[in-house]
């Protein structure tokens, strides 16, 4: 069975206090590893997709990086409009998954002043 | 904003009641997905539809159904309510999602509390 296990559960920042996340996984063939980041009460927001190991994307201060096993969400020098839950997720190559998202239980991100 | 909608926003209804989540998609996108967020459950899917046909199914309850429409909205029926369906319930559309790898973008979620 897909697996997705994301640590610490909860994170709390000082602002300009550089962090990782980290989303390990176990499927049978990785599609596609998706980053989110969710506010309170809101729907997942889209950040970065990864689909081969080696690869990495950035976006402003966040950057996501994929190993065959794992992939990491770095924050760098956070503000704290960085405050959310970032949400990891998998698809698989089974045909019977088609388009689902298996979703880890996120990491919980605060950063304070 | 993502550009996908859902309504109503907030619903309250009373054990056993029946009720229909809606959903339109981002303009162009063929796939519509529902998942559903509780507490101790973390974001689930429940079921995927792609140009109006049914591809993906997870762990959808018997009382549960969807559809999509020619226009490719999509709606989730929930039956048969039970306090544990209390949850947040989104959807979330990409412009496949036969087996290729297209972000899924999610709409504002509908918070059902049934009572």
């Amino acid at each position: 069975e897909d697996q997705v296990t994301q640590s610490p559960e909860a994170l709390r920042l000082q602002e300009g206090e550089s962090s990782s996340l980290n989303c390990s996984y176990t499927v049978s063939g990785l599609r596609g590893l998706f980053w989110y980041r969710q506010d309170p009460g809101k729907g997942p927001e889209f950040l970065f997709t990864l689909y081969s190991a080696g690869e990495e994307k950035e976006k402003e201060r966040l950057k996501a990086t994929l190993t065959k096993k794992e992939s990491f969400l770095h924050i760098t020098a956070p503000k704290p409009e960085d405050s959310a839950t970032y949400l990891c997720a998998v698809q698989a190559m089974t045909t019977d998954s088609w388009g689902k998202l298996q979703f880890g239980a996120g990491t919980q991100v605060v950063v304070t002043p | 904003d993502s550009g996908v909608t859902q309504t109503p926003k907030h619903l309250i209804t009373a054990t056993g009641q029946r009720v229909t989540l809606r959903c339109s998609p981002r303009s162009g996108d063929l796939s519509v997905y529902w998942y559903q967020q509780s507490l101790d459950q973390g974001l689930q899917f429940l079921i995927q539809y792609y140009n109006g046909e049914e591809r993906a199914k997870g762990n959808i309850l018997e009382r549960f159904s969807a559809q999509q429409f020619p226009d490719l909205h999509s709606e989730l029926n929930l039956s048969s309510l039970e306090l544990g369906d209390s949850a947040l319930y989104f959807c979330a559309s990409s412009r496949r999602g036969t087996g290729d790898m297209y972000e899924q973008y999610f709409g504002p979620g509908t918070r059902l509390t049934v009572t």
